[in-house]
């Protein structure tokens, strides 16, 4: 069964630019989350959603924001980047609802560099 | 405020011998609480977790747990360390109510010398 998958792993934005990240749960997991990982603040929330619907939301900016499809799939955009949101951001995903289903997994992320 | 705390930044800890990497817990009801491992430049890797049920959890790679209720700790464990084993820990709460995120701990690195 394949894990989570997030895309792109590496990519390097200019200040003022977007950015789109992707994330695909393990098969049959409804709930995704993201998480931002940097030495400073160490992992924190961003949001969650299930079925489409957030649940969820962390203390961040406007400029950060998210969405699910309907195949579970979840992208995350961060807006108007700035030299701070370099970050290794993390998809993880639950099979919530299901037995078995409250093991939380992570994918192996998404490293943003803002130059 | 919810919060796990690492108390330890570092362990260090010899091939062979045991090891315990710390974590107590300040988040209300009854939590689900987490491991996972980091390797350099990877994502987070689950280890175990304890939902409910029997104080010690055992899990991947040799690893078990310690939940104490009383104590608000969940102590990670490995009877003999391998130089394999060095990497960053991490703790993490769930509540299953209306907040659906874990709450992690700052990180613990550990370093198995050979």
């Amino acid at each position: 069964k394949a894990g989570v998958t997030q895309t792109p792993r590496y990519l390097i934005k200019t200040r003022g630019q977007q950015v789109t990240l992707s994330c695909s749960p393990i098969s049959g997991h409804r709930s995704v989350s993201w998480y931002q990982q940097t030495p400073g603040q160490g992992l924190q929330f961003l949001f969650e959603y299930f079925s489409e619907t957030q649940r969820n939301k962390g203390n961040f900016p406007g400029r950060f924001s998210g969405r699910q499809f309907s195949n579970s799939r979840s992208e995350m955009n961060v807006s108007t980047l700035e030299l701070g949101d370099s970050a290794l951001y993390l998809c993880a995903s639950s099979g919530e609802g299901t037995v078995g289903g409250n093991t939380i997994y992570f994918g192996e992320g998404s490293w943003l560099t803002v130059v | 405020a919810q919060s796990v705390a690492q108390p330890e930044d570092q362990v260090n800890v010899a091939e062979g011998n045991p090891l315990t990497v710390k974590c107590t817990y300040s988040v209300s009801g009854n939590p689900y609480l987490f491991w996972y491992v980091q390797y350099p430049n990877r994502g987070l890797q689950f280890l175990l977790k304890y939902i409910t049920g029997d104080n010690l959890v055992k899990g991947s790679y040799g690893f078990e747990a310690e939940f104490n209720k009383s104590q608000t700790s969940f102590h990670l464990k490995k009877p003999s360390a391998l130089v394999s084993d060095s990497a960053l820990y991490f703790c993490a709460a769930f509540r299953m109510d209306s907040s659906y995120k874990l709450i992690f701990g700052s990180g613990t690195r550990l370093l198995v010398r050979p």
